[in-house]
């Protein structure tokens, strides 16, 4: 049992360059959630994906997309990635409405745009 | 929109003395979460509180809820290096179809001998 799983671990682009982080989990969880952190800012949400299906912008979406693939992926994509994305990308799980509020938490991307 | 507030932002203290983080959070949530971060690592739940005047412990940490001030707060009592680490406060909103936490900027704590 995994958990939260998150590829790549680290990643350098180059201003304008795409790249998808991926992230997995296998705790049969409906809800998941991307989000950033950056030095003093704590963490803030991207995108959350309540269920299959189901896509919604967070706090701060502008210049990223989700892909909830299946219950177990939950893909962020960068199309043209801008120095401000630089940060740090966990990707968080938990069961579902009606349940705990507690998000499960991968062990996070860390992404340098140069 | 929703706003989390800790102070300190930063804390320095002994081994072996007691302290307080305080978070603040703007609306009526009864559900407030708290969590461990280790230097480059990810996350960690540490207590959920679910209803006003909740009170948890953990070893030498305790957090409680009080709704109707919208203040969590986390006690440190007899502080040792272990609990070195960043200490984040969420608050938990639904939004009819999920629920999110909304994270304060984080307590750095640093514990010296």
């Amino acid at each position: 049992n995994a958990g939260v799983t998150q590829t790549p671990k680290f990643q350098v682009l180059k201003t304008g360059q795409s790249m998808t982080l991926q992230c997995a989990q296998d705790m049969n969880h409906n809800s998941m959630y991307w989000y950033r952190q950056d030095p003093g800012m704590g963490l803030r949400l991207i995108y959350y994906s309540a269920s299959e299906g189901t896509t919604d912008k967070g706090e701060v979406p502008n210049g990223y997309n989700v892909s909830r693939l299946n219950k177990r992926e939950f893909s962020l994509r960068l199309e043209s990635a801008a120095p401000s994305q630089t940060s740090v990308y966990f990707c968080a799980s938990k069961p579902g409405q009606g349940f705990t509020d507690t998000q499960y938490f991968g062990p996070g991307t860390r992404l340098t745009v140069l | 929109e929703l706003k989390v507030e800790q102070n300190p932002l930063f804390l320095s203290m002994q081994e072996g003395k007691n302290y307080t983080i305080y978070c603040n959070y703007s609306t009526t949530s009864d559900r407030l979460y708290w969590y461990r971060q280790d230097p480059g690592k990810s996350l960690e739940s540490l207590f959920v509180l679910l209803s006003n005047g909740a009170v948890k412990q953990e070893g030498r940490l305790m957090a409680s809820l009080d709704t109707k001030a919208r203040l969590s707060t986390l006690h440190i009592t007899a502080a040792v290096h272990d609990l070195s680490a960043t200490y984040f406060c969420a608050e938990a909103s639904s939004t009819g179809t999920a629920s999110k936490l909304t994270f304060g900027t984080g307590t750095r704590l640093q514990v010296t001998l």
